[in-house]
């Protein structure tokens, strides 16, 4: 268990549809990140929020839409969905900066979506 | 430019053998972190090894080490006497400025590694 907590693990739905991804990060992390990975792709950076706020923004799509609350969770919504939208999304956290491993980027187990 | 280039897309070891993994990097930060991520076809993401900047010696973790060339900007991933479990995807990543909390991480397109028997 990495400590950092993803739901669901899968879920499948239909085209045109809108779902909601939910991470918990580990405790102490202030930072989220959203990744999206398609099959057999590379991790495409959307989105990362520190300690409540934006702080950077990747490749989302405007059908796609995060928020960081005030209780450090985040949520990853996602609408109109299309076939292409099929992938492993991952949340990931981080801790503090500093010279040191604790730095490091601990993901969850990531949440598989299928649109069919 | 690419943050993190890795040039292999697949690569094959025998069995107890040790292998490299190729990354080099592109930064103008003197302050930055180095990482390796093995995602085995199962999809979690498991973190490897981490070498600062500012680190001296080249970092081990068991099989892992990690060959930190700053001059080169290379930070190449050696595993030795390989598993047939090391079979996995390995990613390389960085992230600059490590003294801002809220900075990103630049990863790589990855290497496919295959143990073969």
């Amino acid at each position: 268990d990495s400590g950092v907590t993803q739901t669901p693990k899968h879920l499948i739905t239909a085209t045109g549809q809108r779902v909601t991804l939910r991470c918990s990060p580990r405790s102490g992390d202030l930072s989220v990140y959203w990744y999206q990975q398609s099959l057999d792709q590379g991790l495409q950076f959307l989105i990362q929020y520190y300690n409540g706020e934006e702080r950077a923004k990747g490749n989302i799509l405007e059908r796609f839409s995060a928020q960081q609350f005030p209780d450090l969770h985040s949520e990853l919504n996602l609408s109109s969905l299309e076939l292409g939208d099929s992938a492993l999304y991952f949340c990931a956290s981080s801790a503090q900066g500093g010279l040191s491993g604790a730095n490091v980027l601990t993901f969850g187990a990531g949440s598989r979506l299928t649109v069919l | 430019a690419q943050k993190i280039t890795q040039t292999q897309p697949g690569m094959f070891v025998q069995e107890k053998e040790a292998v490299t993994l190729d990354c080099t990097y592109d930064t103008s930060d003197p302050s930055y972190g180095l990482f390796w991520y093995k995602q085995p076809s199962s999809g979690e993401m498991i973190f490897l090894i981490y070498q600062g900047s500012y680190d001296q010696q080249n970092a081990t973790e068991g099989r892992y080490s990690l060959n930190f060339q700053k001059a080169r900007k290379s930070a190449n991933l050696v595993i030795s006497a390989s598993q047939l479990g090391d079979s996995a995807m390995y990613f390389c990543a960085m992230r600059e400025g490590l003294y801002d909390p809220g900075n990103q991480f630049y990863f790589g397109t990855g290497t496919s590694l295959t143990v073969i028997p």
